[in-house]
């Protein structure tokens, strides 16, 4: 089925650093999630955007909804280690359907 | 206020056997989603439900099938199991159906097939 472009598929990070990740479509999406999923749980949802262009800041993750409305990001800054998990981005489309990007896996560094 | 609550945790079933997976939506929220995630992959959209109507359905066989109850709880059952069957079943729930709608995600329910 469809499914967002999200990028980095992996990461290594060392404790302190600041990372980022996106997602991109070729379709326009009216609301973009950012979810965060530790092994053997569920998605937790960590921001939700409605407007293009729209900005917001959850604590030290920041996310954008990008002004195409075809594209998101994800920051999060001085990361500590409990921001290891995996990452989704996902996206309503216009069959107010939620359409997921693949995951970005978060490591620390030994 | 009680999160998404999945039944049962965990399961394992023989392969050509059915299963049937309970999920209780939070309270008020009257659309839930399945999902199926295996192992290193993303979540594969099943269907939803609202006001107990199939809305959206994702591409899978028809031996998976799901049904909503007028209290918003939803069941999804799967029958002729196969080994590839073999996953984490998330349901999510909604407080409605369209634009603006944030899905909060159940533990799962851990699904073997042997």
């Amino acid at each position: 089925g469809q499914q967002l472009n999200q990028s980095p598929q992996s990461m290594f990070i060392q404790e302190g650093e600041d990372v980022s990740m996106n997602c991109t479509s070729s379709s326009i999406f009216n609301t973009w999630l950012w979810y965060k999923q530790d092994p053997g749980e569920g998605p937790v949802l960590l921001i939700a955007l409605y407007k293009a262009g729209e900005l917001t800041s959850n604590g030290r993750l920041t996310a954008q909804f990008g002004i195409t409305r075809k594209d998101s990001f994800l920051n999060i800054s001085a990361s500590i280690p409990s921001d290891v998990g995996i990452y989704f981005c996902a996206g309503l489309d216009s069959n107010y359907q939620l359409i997921w990007g693949a995951g970005t896996k978060l490591i620390i560094k030994p | 206020k009680a999160g998404v609550t999945q039944t049962p945790r965990y399961l394992i079933k023989t392969r050509g056997q059915q299963v049937t997976l309970s999920c209780s939506p939070i309270s008020g929220h009257r659309s839930v989603s399945w999902y199926q995630q295996t192992p290193g992959q993303g979540l594969q959209f099943l269907f939803e439900y609202f006001s107990e109507t199939q809305r959206n359905k994702g591409n899978f066989p028809g031996r998976f099938s799901g049904r909503q109850f007028s209290n918003s709880r939803s069941e999804m059952n799967v029958s002729t199991l196969e080994l590839g069957d073999s996953a984490l079943y998330l349901c999510a729930s909604s407080p409605f159906f369209g634009e603006g709608t944030e899905a909060f995600f159940g533990q799962g329910t851990r699904l073997t097939v042997v």
